[in-house]
């Protein structure tokens, strides 16, 4: 099926470091989202970007809409060992209710 | 609300075999999906549901696939003849039609198939 291209596939980082992960499409989304998994568990949204160009922040997580409406970016600031897990991103045709296409994801590592 | 229940959480079966998997989602939510996610994949979308109507099919879901929504409440998912590639983690997903993407996922059913 059809997936969005998502780098890095991994990461490898020190506690406290800032990281950042990318998506691009070669379709145009009107929603792009994050997603964070944990071993075992499903996918948890973490940011829902609806505007070409919009950059939202939660907490220590910024993402950005690009204005193409075929990429977006995610950085964390200031990473913590909780942040390990596999990170997806997510995009769907329409603003509200329908299926995504999901990235590959990419594998966050924290050392302490 | 306890959220997205999916049971089993794990299943191993012999192949052949058919299998069956439950959805409970949030109450209020009248959208139900159903995405397969394989080792190191993203999830991929297999069906969704407003209230007991399928909506929509990806090529994914085969003839050996079989989803129901009866009274718009929970869902199952049949495979029948299971085969080894069916092997993944199912994963169910609720919202509302309408507004935003207020997707909340259950936990999955982990599918093995020996």
């Amino acid at each position: 099926g059809q997936q969005l291209n998502q780098s890095p596939q991994s990461m490898f980082i020190q506690e406290g470091e800032d990281v950042s992960m990318n998506c691009t499409s070669s379709s145009i989304f009107n929603t792009w989202l994050w997603y964070k998994q944990d071993p075992g568990e499903g996918p948890v949204l973490l940011i829902a970007l609806y505007k070409a160009g919009e950059l939202t922040s939660n907490g220590r997580l910024t993402a950005q809409f690009g204005i193409t409406r075929k990429d977006s970016f995610l950085n964390i600031s200031a990473s913590i060992p909780s942040d390990v897990g596999i990170y997806f991103c997510a995009g769907a045709p329409y603003t509200s209710g329908s299926r995504l296409t999901f990235g590959e994801g990419t594998q966050l590592t924290v050392n302490p | 609300d306890t959220g997205v229940s999916q049971n089993p959480r794990h299943k191993i079966t012999k192949r052949g075999q058919n299998v069956t998997f439950r959805c409970d989602p949030i109450s209020e939510h009248n959208r139900l999906y159903w995405y397969r996610q394989t080792l190191g994949q993203g999830p991929e979308f297999l069906t969704y549901f407003q209230n007991e109507a399928q909506l929509e099919k990806s090529r994914l879901l085969s003839d050996r696939f079989s989803a129901e929504r009866p009274k718009g409440s929970f869902s199952t998912l049949e495979i029948q003849r299971t085969e080894q590639g069916d092997s993944a983690m199912y994963l169910c997903a609720s919202s509302l039609s309408s507004g935003a993407y207020g997707y909340t996922f259950g936990s999955g059913t982990r599918l093995t198939v020996v």
